[in-house]
């Protein structure tokens, strides 16, 4: 039972251009959506979130936007450098039966910035 | 460096055979996870910690596996009778404890090779 699925296993764009990443979720009861950056060899490191009972958050070049909705959220990196390839992990948490907290991810989409 | 270290890096082990990994969290982070990560997937969820407290577990994780935080610093996660299905990377990651919407710092994980 996928509850987050990054449909797009790969995305390809010109440097200077806008990426758009894409996530939906199938469980309305999260509270938080997080985007997670790995490169290889390392461990994913968290790049935004935000909030169930927000629609958009912005961080210098990066944007999360969430449609509740639709039950979708997308991450916009604009400009995007080639410092930007890497695989981009969507996360979703909520609080756990017994009192602590669980973080579901998608499978990532790898994103490719030619220069 | 003051990040999560996880030790070690690599394990080949053999079928039935018992491993054991450790995790060194952020000092001041009282939240620890374990995630499990297969390739072309995102980490999947294996057990939270909050303090010595094991509040959250997978039912991915099976009676062979068992992760302790003993004085609420370091953790270990021992997975007995190895399985080629158990090979995989094994992620940490540590948070302050903000609510759900915590940033979790990963390490770079372990990977296992179960022959």
């Amino acid at each position: 039972d996928q509850q987050v699925k990054q449909n797009s296993p790969s995305l390809s764009v010109q440097e200077g251009r806008i990426s758009i990443l894409n996530c939906d979720y199938t469980n309305s009861m999260f509270d938080y959506f997080l985007w997670y950056k790995k490169y290889p060899a390392e461990g994913p490191t968290f790049l935004i979130s935000i909030s169930s009972i927000k629609d958009k958050n912005e961080d210098g070049r990066f944007t999360v936007f969430l449609n509740k909705s639709a039950k979708h959220l997308s991450l916009h990196i604009v400009p995007s450098q080639p410092g930007d390839s890497a695989v981009y992990f969507c996360a979703a948490s909520s609080a756990g039966k017994t009192g602590g907290f669980k973080t579901i991810f998608g499978a990532g989409t790898r994103l490719f910035v030619k220069a | 460096d003051t990040g999560v270290s996880q030790d070690p890096r690599h394990k080949i082990t053999k079928r039935g055979q018992n491993v054991t990994f450790r995790c060194d969290p952020i000092s001041e982070h009282n939240r620890l996870y374990w995630y499990r990560q297969t390739l072309g997937q995102g980490p999947e969820f294996l057990t939270y910690f909050q303090n010595e407290a094991q509040l959250e577990k997978s039912r991915l994780l099976s009676d062979r596996f068992s992760a302790e935080r003993p004085k609420g610093s370091f953790s270990t996660l021992e997975i007995q009778r190895t399985e080629q299905g158990d090979s995989a990377m094994y992620l940490c990651a540590s948070s302050l404890g903000a609510g759900a919407a915590d940033t979790q710092y990963f390490g770079p994980g372990t990977r296992l090779t179960v022959l």
